[in-house]
């Protein structure tokens, strides 16, 4: 079945760049959004549509895709960046919604 | 302003069931697709549901869970039953929005489910 797989975690130091990878066969065919989740809080929409961002989104935080990857780079990381991040997609089908396990970032 | 607020979460024993509602401010339901999604304590997100131009549900619910909404109310709702110990988590409801390639947009704040005997 189709399935998202992430990294469990990433660290980077501040004003390093973090790059967080999500695979999937059914990428190349489906748009791919990633989500940031601090702890305690909701998820908050980051990127969507593989690479734009949404409003209020500091331009930081950027996306692409190849093939069966997609990446989100967060430049000059900062402190307030420390989440989880998780990718999301559909299945092949495009019924049914598929998130990665998450990717926790630690920034040291 | 634009805003979802879960309600009816609590404890249960395992096999009874649970309603959960969604109310929506700032915008109608009936324009939208709203999904169900649900984290585990200290675990990731799991897509439960959504109500859309169709219905469809994650295999771990299909046949125990529904979604239902009431465009009068603005609300929408799940309805779980015959729930099971794997079903403790915190559920939050979001929209789908076109304008952002159906990206999920505006999440409520989560109710907590709690499934034991």
């Amino acid at each position: 079945s189709d399935e998202l797989t992430q990294s469990p975690s990433v660290s980077v130091s501040p004003g390093q760049t973090a790059r967080i990878t999500c695979s999937g066969d059914a990428l190349p065919k489906q748009y791919a959004y990633w989500y940031q989740q601090r702890p305690g809080q909701a998820p908050l929409l980051v990127i969507f549509k593989d690479s734009e961002r949404p409003p209020g989104i500091p331009e930081r935080f950027s996306g692409s895709s190849s093939g069966t990857t997609v990446t989100l780079t967060i430049s000059g990381v900062q402190a307030e960046d420390e989440a989880d991040y998780y990718c999301q997609s559909a299945d092949s089908t495009a019924k049914y919604v598929l998130f990665g396990g998450g990717t926790k970032l630690t920034v040291l | 302003q634009v805003q979802l607020v879960e309600s009816g979460g609590g404890v249960v024993q395992p096999g009874r069931s649970l309603r959960l509602s969604c109310a929506a401010s700032g915008f109608t339901v009936r324009s939208h697709a709203m999904h169900w999604v649900r984290q585990a304590p200290g675990k990731g997100l799991e897509w439960v549901s959504v109500d859309g131009k169709n219905e469809y549900y994650a295999d771990s619910v299909k046949g125990r869970f529904t979604v239902s909404r009431d465009d009068f109310r603005n609300t929408i709702y799940l309805q779980m039953n015959s729930l099971r110990t794997e079903d403790t988590a915190v559920y939050y409801c979001a929209r789908e929005y076109q304008l952002l390639g159906d990206a999920f947009d505006i999440w409520g704040q989560g109710t907590m489910v709690t499934v034991s005997p």
